[in-house]
């Protein structure tokens, strides 16, 4: 089955910095990537996804990135602002079971200064 | 608009007891998930629905059932819990089982059997 690693697992960055999350997903019949963001306490909210027919996506400071050939997408913050502190998942989900399944990376906690 | 709510926000269980995890959406979507959220293991999912009626196994169904009587609710339970059923249960939905669709969480049920 699909399995999801996420790296690194904790990130710190200076406020204005930029921070970099990247995962790698095993089945390539994967078709859609999304990130969750989620603040201390707080629910999972998506935040950007990207489908497989699509290399990059943008969405004002963030944007992901899609290599289907490596396997792999990652997450860009630039300009990070305290605000962006939380943890974010990357998901996968594969084309099997009739269903929008979808599997999880472990999670970055993500910390920015000030 | 309430969206998808979750009861109860936190329980400390005995261990062997039973419990219901109580999960409804007013978005009149056909797709419902169970989550549980363990650190460092991200959100693995337990159960899901495609639409009321139907119900499937996820990654870790082990010791959980659910029922999807109606488009609105989806309980959990746990028929004898167990220390190892420690953990944060998010319930989510989506518009549909399709690919792409966003899955919207619920604020999660912290679980603690002692």
């Amino acid at each position: 089955g699909e399995n999801v690693e996420q790296h690194p697992s904790t990130l710190s960055v200076q406020e204005g910095d930029s921070a970099v999350i990247k995962c790698t997903y095993s089945d390539s019949a994967s078709n859609y990537f999304p990130w969750y963001k989620q603040e201390l306490g707080k629910r999972p909210q998506l935040i950007i996804d990207i489908r497989s027919n699509v290399g990059e996506k943008k969405d004002q400071r963030i944007a992901v990135t899609l290599n289907k050939t490596a396997k792999h997408f990652s997450l860009h913050i630039t300009e990070t602002q305290p605000e962006d502190s939380a943890v974010y998942f990357c998901a996968a989900s594969p084309l099997s079971g009739g269903y929008n399944k979808l599997i999880f990376g472990a999670g970055t906690r993500l910390a920015v200064h000030p | 608009i309430a969206g998808i709510t979750q009861a109860p926000t936190s329980q400390i269980l005995a261990a062997g007891r039973r419990m219901t995890l109580r999960c409804t959406q007013d978005m009149r979507h056909n797709a419902m998930y169970w989550y549980r959220q363990d650190l460092g293991l991200g959100l693995r999912l337990i159960h899901y629905s495609n639409t009321a009626g139907t119900t499937g196994k996820g990654e870790v169904p082990d010791g959980y059932s659910v029922s999807r009587a109606n488009t609105d609710d989806f309980p959990l339970t746990l028929a004898s819990a167990v220390p190892s059923q420690t953990s944060v249960y998010f319930c989510a939905s989506s518009e549909s089982t399709s690919s792409y669709n966003e899955q919207f969480f619920g604020p999660g049920t912290r679980l603690t059997v002692l």
